[in-house]
């Protein structure tokens, strides 16, 4: 049962262009939309977020896109820099409700 | 800056041994998780914890696994008797309230059964 799909498993990208990494999901019930960046043995960290109620969030080089109507949303990074190589999730949830479900994970590499 | 803290790092065990997995969630947050990594995959969700009482648990979450508040600070995931499917990350979270969205999430305690 995917919920929320990352259909890209990887990722590679020049130092300095924009990266774009997508998601998909089929809950239409999510309402809440985050992106995570996970080092390897570390912790996924928090990265953005948005409310279905925007479109577009927006944070350094950082934007989250939202499409509802598609049920996908895409995180946007510009300009790519070595250190963003990491794998990124990118995770849903109905507010009110307790589990975030996430998707499988894009791993980009951004080469200098 | 807050952060979730879990101990230990890395534990390996016997097949069959118990584990406890101990975190240390941010001091004013509400709710609390555990979720799951094997390696290569997805990041699959174990519970969540809310008011001393599981909310919401996925099928992974059976008889052989718990959870406790054994005082104001701690949160531990007990596993009673360890598979090698077991082995995997094992990430702690928690989360402010129901309104704020972010899970903030702690380094990950690698757990191998031999």
């Amino acid at each position: 049962d995917q919920q929320v799909k990352q259909n890209s498993p990887s990722l590679s990208v020049q130092e300095g262009r924009i990266s774009i990494l997508n998601c998909d999901y089929t809950n239409s019930m999510f309402d809440y939309f985050l992106w995570y960046k996970k080092y390897p043995a570390e912790g996924p960290t928090f990265l953005i977020s948005i409310s279905s109620i925007k479109d577009k969030n927006e944070d350094g080089r950082f934007t989250v896109f939202l499409n509802k109507s598609a049920k996908h949303l895409s995180l946007h990074i510009v300009p790519s820099q070595p250190g963003d190589s990491a794998v990124y999730f990118c995770a849903a949830i109905h507010s009110g409700t307790y589990k975030y479900i996430f998707g499988t994970g894009t791993r980009l590499k951004v080469l200098a | 800056e807050p952060e979730v803290t879990q101990t230990p790092s890395h534990q390996v065990t016997q097949m069959g041994q118990e584990v406890i997995l101990r975190c240390v969630p941010i001091s004013n947050h509400l709710y609390f998780y555990w979720y799951r990594q094997i390696l290569g995959q997805k990041v699959e969700f174990l519970v969540s914890f809310y008011n001393n009482e599981i909310s919401e648990k996925s099928e992974i979450f059976d008889d052989q696994f718990s959870v406790e508040r054994p005082d104001g600070s701690n949160f531990t995931l007990k596993i009673r008797s360890t598979k090698l499917e077991d082995s995997a990350m094992y990430f702690c979270a928690s989360r402010a309230d129901l309104i704020t969205g972010e899970l903030f999430f702690g380094e990950g305690s690698r757990l191998t059964v031999l």
